[in-house]
């Protein structure tokens, strides 16, 4: 149980366009998901916490406007990369978490902006 | 500032000698602790967390608040047990939001 996914696995785009990244919690309901963004050879840093329903909270030093969230179900976060850039190529992870705090992670999606 | 440090890199062992990945945190609150692991080309995974006390894959950790550390621990380490691993510090703020540690990759030799 507690299977998270993402799709897509992994995206090439242009500079200058958007991007979606979708995160699911397969075979529970999440009350929370969060989304991380690792470099090479480096930590999880994490972005937002997303709740259902709400507007999502993010970190210190994370534009909101550059990285959309939208948590249209329990089951369900995107994250929208908005007019990407070479810059914002990454691993990008999201986790969703069951009542009890334990965090359960998607497989990542690759993303990288030519 | 809540922080987790793990200061090792890269921690190289022979098959079957023991291993200690250190972790280390700062926290003025109640923390909860965990280890998660990740191995080659597999999405992260929780391999325990301190409040359940168990023993994962034959690793333990125990949680010191007196040198507020949380060290994993393995008394004969398998090559299988290569993989990268990340101490992470929950509590900090509200949703059960995790700070990661910088991680410590362990390659166990044949």
């Amino acid at each position: 149980g507690a299977v998270v996914s993402q799709h897509p696995s992994w995206v090439i785009c242009k500079s200058g366009t958007s991007v979606k990244i979708e995160c699911r919690s397969l075979d529970f309901q999440a009350t929370t998901m969060f989304w991380y963004r690792q470099f090479p050879k480096q930590s999880l840093m994490l972005m937002a916490t997303s709740n259902e329903g709400s507007k999502a909270t993010y970190e210190q030093g994370v534009e909101k406007d550059k990285f959309l969230i939208n948590h249209a179900s329990l089951t369900l976060s995107t994250l929208t990369v908005t007019s990407a850039h070479p810059e914002d190529s990454s691993f990008y992870i999201c986790s969703a978490t069951l009542n009890e705090g334990t965090q359960y992670f998607g497989p990542g999606t690759r993303l990288l902006v030519l | 500032a809540q922080r987790v440090t793990q200061p090792e890199k890269l921690l190289s062992v022979f098959k079957g000698a023991p291993v200690e990945l250190k972790c280390n945190y700062s926290y003025s609150g109640s923390p909860e602790l965990f280890w998660y692991v990740q191995y080659s080309r597999q999405r992260l995974q929780l391999l325990l967390r301190h409040i359940s006390r168990e023993s994962i894959k034959g690793f333990t950790a125990d949680l010191n608040k007196g040198e507020t550390s949380f060290h994993l621990k393995k008394p004969f380490a398998q090559e299988e047990d290569s993989a990268m691993y990340y101490c992470a510090l929950s509590g900090v703020g509200g949703y059960n939001k995790l700070i990661f540690g910088a991680g410590t990759r362990l390659a166990v030799h044949p």
